[in-house]
């Protein structure tokens, strides 16, 4: 059965930094582009960024770029998002999703994992 | 940024009865436009994709249609457990990929 398992989150000041993985399971990791999306309380999803199968590009949201830098480590079918210089409206569930795909074309995100909460407070 | 502007915040619907949901895109997203059904304490979970396709195990009263700026998702039939947060989600323009604002689902 496919799974994203995502860890790493807690309660962290303003500024401070976490690194957030997902670890993934019972499908071809290095076939996927993977996604992570926020969501804060009581909001919709946020997309935050993407990083190709290979690793190779990364796009990102604009106010987290500079500080979200996304990897991944096919070998260990991990996906990980660094996360740095922490604000108060950082503060969600940050999920990691897999964009599915039927032969050549996308088809969404098809498989997420059950999220992870970052708190950003003092 | 493509906008994603759903209709109407909240719907209430008998149970039995069709529910209509709109999504609208600020610029054309072809037919890259999925639908996620949202429950509580839950993570998204993808209904619709490619406008029209439903996903792997979704029940046949959830259609989807629309093509360009304009997106449409139906229930034919509500159900008890389709009380849920509804999202549309345009993946034509990945920079970024946005979501619409959600309609709430309640059971009338």
């Amino acid at each position: 059965e496919e799974h994203l398992v995502e860890a790493g989150g807690g309660l962290v000041q303003p500024g401070g930094s976490l690194r957030l993985s997902c670890a993934a399971s019972g499908f071809m990791f290095n076939n996927y582009d993977m996604h992570w999306v926020r969501q804060a309380p009581g909001k919709g999803p946020e997309w935050v960024s993407v990083i190709s199968a290979n690793g190779g590009s990364a796009y990102y949201e604009d106010s987290v770029k500079g500080r979200f830098t996304v990897t991944r480590d096919n070998s260990r079918n991990s996906l990980f998002l660094q996360v740095s210089s922490l604000r108060a409206d950082d503060t969600a569930i940050y999920y990691c999703a897999r964009h599915g795909k039927e032969g050549d074309n996308y088809i969404g995100f098809d498989l997420w994992g059950q999220g992870t909460l970052i708190t950003v407070s003092s | 940024e493509i906008v994603m502007t759903q209709s109407p915040g909240t719907l209430s619907v008998s149970r039995g009865e069709r529910a209509t949901l709109s999504c609208r895109a600020s610029q054309s997203v072809s037919t890259n436009l999925a639908w996620y059904q949202q429950k509580p304490g839950q993570g998204p979970r993808l209904l619709i994709y490619g406008a029209s396709i439903r996903a792997t195990g979704v029940p046949a009263r959830f259609s989807g249609s629309g093509s360009g700026t304009d997106f449409t998702l139906t229930i034919s039939s509500l159900q008890s457990e389709d009380l849920a947060v509804y999202y549309c989600q345009q993946y034509d323009d990945w920079t970024p990929i946005t979501f619409g604002g959600g309609t709430k689902m309640e059971i009338k």
